[in-house]
């Protein structure tokens, strides 16, 4: 699987935006960009996806870069709820199969 | 809601007991489950891939007579540590593939082990 890479931890302020940045340098042309974070003490839960136009959803905005080889994970107004830890994962378009290849990911912590 | 469900929650057991773990697709069927393990402060590792039909494979490292996986329907896969100790504690998770890299993923709740 290709890596990626991501900060350890980051600070946010409440109600404040936050970018959450993965890069994916070895990223190839089937490589699905999905985001996952993990709440303490639960599974992880599915934040968003994409492949190589910038996604929004109800949760967070992900804007990839031209290249694709990083992309950042941006919470438009963060909320206590929202400090868990935050994976970048690449997954293939073309195994359906696949399992997750988990790296530390980043701690997000928000400050009240 | 969560459409992989993960049971139990958390569990305590004695040292040298077995323990066993659901994890059922609800709302789509699963030929293949996975199952992580994770340590505090840690990520998650990939245990096993569940098959239904068929008999699990296992990552390096990982003791396939010490966890038995089935998967006895395409809706159900288990995990049962047996004879566990306490360097068996820890927080085990399934999650099943449904639809590919193309959709979202599920995964379970979490099973916490403790055991003493």
């Amino acid at each position: 699987d290709a890596k990626t890479t991501q900060p350890n931890s980051m600070e946010s302020n409440e109600e404040e935006p936050v970018h959450l940045p993965c890069n994916h340098s070895t990223i190839s042309g089937t490589d699905y960009i999905h985001w996952y974070r993990q709440l303490p003490s639960q599974g992880p839960e599915y934040v968003i996806h994409g492949l190589t136009s910038n996604v929004n959803n109800r949760m967070a905005s992900l804007a990839i870069a031209e290249d694709r080889k990083s992309s950042t994970l941006i919470l438009h107004r963060a909320t206590l709820r929202d400090a868990a830890v935050y994976y970048c994962i690449l997954r293939d378009g073309n195994n359906y199969g696949q399992n997750f290849v988990f790296g530390p990911g980043t701690r997000l912590s928000v400050l009240p | 809601g969560a459409v992989v469900s993960q049971h139990p929650s958390w569990v305590i057991c004695k040292s040298g007991t077995s323990v066993k773990i659901e994890c059922r697709s609800l709302d789509f069927q699963a030929t293949t489950m996975f199952w992580y393990r994770q340590f505090p402060k840690q990520s998650l590792m990939l245990m096993a891939t569940s098959n239904e039909g068929s008999k699990a494979t296992y990552e390096q490292g990982v003791e396939k007579d010490k966890f038995l996986i089935n998967h006895a329907s395409l809706t159900l896969s288990t995990l049962t540590v047996t004879s566990a100790h306490p360097e068996d504690s820890s927080f085990y998770i399934c999650s099943a593939p449904f639809g590919g890299a193309r959709t979202e993923a599920f995964f379970g709740q979490g099973t916490r082990l403790t055991v003493v």
